[in-house]
């Protein structure tokens, strides 16, 4: 995944716009990924997960796409607004037949809608 | 429903004290709960994983003497950095595990706490 430790990359963007936050994960074997959202001063909330064995999962105005061959995730929020203003992490599951099922944490993106 | 607790959600305490934060899962029994840490504008850092009833497995370079977890039932887990210093200062957030229902463990988050070492 992401290095931890570095700080957050920022993307800002006009309200109404489509907003795409990527990611990069690192265990080819993971299960399942994860996307959360969190408000400055709160704890993560999840927002949408997929599993490995899909490229595609569709929320409401969010969407994620996985892409495996390059390891690559990334979270679509369409007409993106001020409330959706945070920083978002993606979390990778390891095969859960290995025995731990404790994610992995990306280094997150701090997304900023201006209106 | 899961809804996971935090107290005190932020605390300042005197260099060389200790402080305990409590982790509560409301409506459900944890399995199991997590402690992290987050520094500003950064990710969460795993600190340890504890399941009720056992020790907690702490992360490298998490030292286990100052950072004692206590989980003492399937709906408290208490973190208590003992001795506290500056550099503890951080926002320290916990999980509790839930049974599969999507076909993981899904962690909820509790609301973080504010650890302020003056």
């Amino acid at each position: 995944g992401e290095s931890v430790g570095l700080h957050l990359p920022t993307l800002s963007v006009q309200e109404g716009d489509n907003s795409i936050i990527n990611c990069a994960y690192s265990n080819s074997a993971s299960d399942y990924f994860i996307w959360y959202k969190q408000e400055s001063g709160k704890g993560p909330q999840f927002i949408i997960d997929i599993r490995s064995n899909m490229d595609k999962r569709q929320g409401q105005r969010v969407t994620v796409l996985l892409n495996k061959t390059v390891k690559h995730l990334s979270l679509q929020i369409a007409a993106t607004q001020p409330g959706d203003s945070a920083v978002y992490f993606c979390a990778e599951i390891p095969n859960s037949s290995g025995g731990s099922y404790i994610p992995t944490f990306g280094r997150g993106t701090s997304l900023i809608v201006h209106p | 429903g899961a809804v996971v607790s935090q107290h005190p959600s932020w605390v300042i305490c005197k260099s060389g004290t200790s402080v305990k934060i409590e982790c509560r899962s409301l409506d459900f029994q944890a399995t199991t709960m997590f402690w992290y840490r987050q520094f500003p504008k950064q990710s969460l850092m795993l600190m340890a994983t504890s399941n009720e009833g056992s020790k907690a497995t702490y992360e490298q370079g998490v030292e286990k003497d100052k950072f004692l977890i206590n989980h003492a039932s399937l709906t408290l887990s208490t973190l208590t950095v003992t001795s506290a210093h500056p550099e503890d200062s951080s926002f320290y957030i916990c999980s509790a595990s839930s049974p599969p229902v999507r076909g993981y463990h899904e962690q909820y988050f509790g609301p973080g706490t504010r650890l302020t070492v003056t």
